[in-house]
C-alpha cells in the first residue's frame, strides 16, 4: 500500500520569505509519482508540482521546487518568495501507475501568509 | 481550453434519498476520478473510470456507484444518503496512462459540496 504523510498541520510564513512543506511517502513499487496540490478555500484542487522516481534532478516550476531525497522517502514542497495569494491548503500525493490512477493524499498542511 | 466541469456544486439532501454528481473531463482526457473529501477523514479515492470501465475502486459501500459515457463524461451516484455522506465530492480527469505517472497528473474540478440533513 501507499502512504503520505504531511506533519504540519499548519504553518506561517512572511511575505516575501521562502518556506518548506514537509511530505514523507512509503511506497514498494519501484515507479511512482508524487504531486503537490494547492486548494484555496473555494475548494478546487490546483496542481503544482510534479517529481517522478527516476527522475535525477529536482522538479521546479516558478516558485515551487519540489525536494526530492528517494533515500529518505522526503518529497518537501519549497515556495520561494511566497506572495498573500499562496495562503492554502497543500497536499502531496503519491500515485502509482501499476494500481491505476489511484492517488494517495497526505493530510494536509494549511499555509498562512502573513503581510 | 475548458477545464474539468462538475455539477451541481451544492446540494442539499434528506437521509434515505439518493443524489447523482456529474463531471465533464477535459477534453481528450479518458480518465476521470472520484474523491471524497471530509474534514475527519481527508480526501479519498472512491473510483475511476477509463473508456467506460471501472478500472480502479477504493474502500466505499455499494451506494456508491458510478458510470462513464462514450464522451468520457462521468457520473457519480450515491443512494440512501447518510449524515456522514455530507463532503465535497472531486472530480479528476487525466490522460489515464499506467506507464508514466508524469502523464497522469490529475486536473480537478471545483467540486460538488453535498450536504445531507
Amino acid at each position: 500500500a501507499q502512504k503520505i504523510t504531511q506533519t504540519q498541520p499548519g504553518m506561517f510564513v512572511q511575505e516575501k520569505e521562502a518556506v518548506t512543506l514537509d511530505c514523507t511517502y512509503d511506497t514498494s513499487d519501484p515507479s511512482y509519482g508524487l504531486f503537490w496540490y494547492k486548494q484555496p478555500s473555494s475548494g478546487e484542487m490546483i496542481f503544482l508540482i510534479y517529481q517522478g522516481s527516476y527522475d535525477q534532478q529536482n522538479a521546479t516550476e516558478g516558485r515551487y521546487s519540489l525536494n526530492f531525497q528517494k533515500a529518505r522517502k522526503s518529497a518537501n514542497l519549497v515556495i520561494s518568495a511566497s506572495q498573500l495569494g499562496d495562503s492554502a491548503m497543500y497536499f502531496c500525493a503519491i500515485g502509482v501507475p501499476r494500481y491505476g490512477n489511484q492517488f494517495y493524499f497526505g493530510t494536509g498542511t494549511s499555509l498562512t501568509v502573513i503581510p | 481550453k475548458a477545464g474539468v466541469t462538475q455539477t451541481p456544486r451544492y446540494l442539499i439532501k434528506t437521509r434515505g434519498q439518493q443524489v447523482t454528481l456529474s463531471c465533464s473531463p477535459i477534453s481528450g482526457h479518458r480518465s476521470v476520478s472520484w474523491y471524497q473529501q471530509t474534514p475527519g477523514q481527508g480526501l479519498q479515492f472512491l473510483f475511476e473510470y477509463f473508456s467506460e470501465t471501472q478500472r480502479n475502486k477504493g474502500n466505499f459501500p455499494g451506494r456508491f456507484s458510478g458510470r462513464q459515457f462514450s464522451n468520457s463524461r462521468s457520473e457519480m451516484n450515491v443512494s440512501t444518503l447518510e449524515l456522514g455522506d455530507s463532503a465535497l465530492y472531486l472530480c479528476a480527469s487525466s490522460l489515464g496512462a499506467r506507464i508514466d505517472p508524469g502523464a497522469n497528473v490529475l486536473t480537478f474540478g471545483a467540486g460538488s459540496r453535498l450536504t445531507v440533513l
